[in-house]
Formats: structure tokens, C-alpha cells, sequence
């Protein structure tokens, strides 16, 4: 039974580049979720979809993010343009439900900008 | 003040010895309460989850929530070398709003 697929695994780019990070949630899953985890802040909550439609954006840090989910079994998270402060590490998860039910993880996306 | 605190660690025990780790709330709807472990460089992953008040165990790890003081702990029994992670405490509240902790980061020393 696979996960939650996250692509890259690795990202480094100057700052000022799109940066896109993929997701893969598992099938039948009907939440998606991403995150951004640092030392400093944590495990932040992005956005997250129901049905392919997002429901709270509401910690995307500002207009430079961008998320889609186009069908139930892909999203991307886009960052334009890219600057120092996105270095983090993204997570992509999902479950089924509701966010009362436990989220499975990916592996993440190390990002860092120059 | 935020939803969850968690105090980050880091935590280092002796083989064998029992781990305590805990996270207060301020936010009394919360109904909900996970634990997830994330191993370095891995996505976190579901270990233990409750609903409202008590005692769940599940081999050498118990979670327990006492609601009235708006406090959930995780006991590790007997740690192991393999229990080093960063544990995180998630919780949902009647709303659905959901909050993780910052997380706690333990190494155990065999």
C-alpha cells in the first residue's frame, strides 16, 4: 500500500526562481493537507483540500504561494518568486474524513533557496 | 499565547528508562488528541489517538488526557534506542480547527 508520495525530495535554487513541489496522496483519500516545518515555528499548517477544493488557506504565508489540486490524486504547491525565508522542509499529507482522523505523512521536500 | 505548547527538548534518557512527554492546551473545545513520532528526516507518523478524557496504552506507549487540566502527556515504558524522534502532540477541536505542538526532540542512550 504506498504513501504519500512527495517530489522532489530535494530542492536547491536561487532565490527569485518558481519553485514547484509535488504531491501524491494516497488513494481514496479525500483531505489534503501541506505543511512547512522549521526549527524555529514548527509543523505549520498551509492549506488544505477537501475534494480537490481548498477549504482554509488561511496560512499561506502570503501571495507567493500558490496550491492546486486538479484531481484527487495529485497537488502542487508553487513558490514565485522564491526567497531565503521558504528554506523549510514542505510535507504533503492526507487522510480520509476529516481533520479529526489521523493524517498520513510523505517524506517531504528539503528546500532551500540561496 | 498559542493553542498547544509543547516543550521542545531536548530530552536525552538512559536505555530502559520510562519518558514522559507532555503538552498543555488553552483551548477547552479541543476533543480530539494524537501523537505522532517523525525519525529524522522522515514525515511524522501516527503513534497514539485518544478521544476526550483517559488512559489508551498500546504495548510500551500510553497516552493520557485530563481535560480538566487541559493537559496530555505520552510515557514511553522501558525506551529504546529506536524510540529517538521528535515527538509531536496534534489536536482537534469540536470546529475541526486543528494545532500540532512545536514538538519534542528525545534521544535514548543505549
Amino acid at each position: 500500500d504506498a504513501g504519500v508520495i512527495q517530489s522532489p525530495r530535494h530542492e536547491v535554487t536561487e532565490m527569485g526562481q518558481e519553485v514547484t513541489l509535488r504531491c501524491k496522496p494516497i488513494s481514496g483519500h479525500d483531505y489534503l493537507f501541506w505543511y512547512r516545518q522549521t526549527m524555529m515555528r514548527g509543523l505549520e499548517l498551509l492549506i488544505y483540500f477537501n475534494n480537490n477544493v481548498p477549504i482554509d488557506d488561511s496560512g499561506m504565508p502570503e501571495d507567493r504561494f500558490s496550491a492546486k489540486m486538479p484531481n484527487a490524486s495529485f497537488s502542487t504547491l508553487k513558490i514565485q518568486p522564491s526567497e531565503p525565508r521558504d528554506s523549510a522542509v514542505y510535507f504533503c499529507a492526507s487522510t480520509v474524513g476529516g481533520p479529526r482522523q489521523p493524517q498520513h505523512f510523505g517524506d517531504g521536500t528539503r528546500l532551500s533557496i540561496l | 499565547q498559542k493553542e498547544v505548547e509543547q516543550d521542545p527538548g531536548p530530552l536525552s534518557v538512559p536505555e530502559g528508562a520510562i519518558v514522559s512527554l507532555n503538552c498543555t492546551y488553552s483551548n477547552s473545545a479541543f476533543q480530539y488528541f494524537m501523537w505522532y513520532r517523525q525519525y529524522s528526516r522522515k514525515g511524522p507518523e501516527l503513534l497514539m489517538y485518544t478521544y476526550s478524557s483517559g488512559n489508551k496504552e498500546d504495548g510500551r506507549f500510553t497516552a493520557q488526557v485530563d481535560k480538566s487540566s487541559k493537559y496530555i502527556s505520552l510515557f514511553i515504558r522501558d525506551s529504546q534506542p529506536s524510540d529517538s524522534a521528535t515527538y509531536l502532540c496534534a489536536m482537534v477541536n469540536t470546529g475541526n480547527q486543528f494545532y500540532f505542538g512545536t514538538g519534542t526532540s528525545l534521544t535514548v542512550i543505549p
